[in-house]
């Protein structure tokens, strides 16, 4: 367990559903990443939050796509209208500084039909 | 646009036998090259290498880093089963907007057969 939690662990939903993903990082850690893992392939980044702040955003990610994180704590991810290429697994990472400090979450395994 | 190419994408090796992955790198604004070992989920950091030629050890597990010629190894010897794996490589860089961001590779696949 690397203190980051992720809820829920699966999703499986029908194409066109919203559907919303839910990330604690640790407490005292102020820097949150979203990635994104298909099959084969290695994380891809979405998003990034210092503290409250969005601070960037991946030019991948179609406007079907927020990410929220109130009063710098937890954050959530929301994909609005799902499609089948949307599969994937949702990867939440922390760090209060350098990337040696990183710690991934269990990530949230999306399955579209 | 920033990349990170590993190589092999897959390998199996014997128990005992020694590996060595790869890694190559193509970004704007180079600060650091992770390693990480994904077993299930979560990838779980090895190593973060900064500086040209200097080995960075832990246990059976060993990673060195060439600036100048944009790669890096990642060496495990006397491999076990607990090794299979995939092993990503991560590069730290600075995007357009100023904030530290990390660029995946694919990964290599490791299968350790007993």
């Amino acid at each position: 367990d690397t203190g980051v939690s992720q809820d829920p662990r699966h999703k499986i939903t029908k194409r066109g559903q919203n559907v919303t993903f839910r990330c604690d990082p640790i407490s005292e850690h102020n820097r949150l990443y979203w990635y994104r893992q298909t099959l084969g392939q290695g994380p891809e980044f979405l998003t990034y939050f210092q503290n409250e702040a969005q601070l960037e955003k991946s030019r991948l990610l179609s406007d079907r796509f927020s990410a929220e994180r109130p009063k710098g704590s937890f954050s959530t991810l929301e994909i609005q209208r799902t499609e089948q290429g949307d599969s994937a697994m949702y990867l939440c990472a922390s760090t209060a500084g350098m990337f040696e400090k990183l710690f991934f979450g269990s990530g949230t395994q999306l399955s579209v039909l | 646009e920033d990349k990170v190419v590993q190589s092999p994408l897959s390998l199996v090796v014997h128990e005992g036998d020694t590996v060595t992955l790869n890694c190559s790198y193509e970004v704007t604004n180079f600060r650091s090259l992770l390693w990480y070992k994904q077993e299930k989920k979560a990838p779980t950091f090895l190593f973060m290498l900064t500086s040209s030629g200097i080995e960075k050890k832990s246990g059976r597990l060993s990673s060195i880093l060439d600036k100048k010629e944009l790669f890096s190894i990642l060496n495990i010897t006397a491999t076990q089963t607990g090794d299979s794996a995939v092993y990503l490589c991560a590069v730290e860089d600075v995007s357009n907007f100023g904030n530290e961001k990390l660029t995946f590779g694919t990964g290599t696949r490791l299968t350790i057969i007993p």
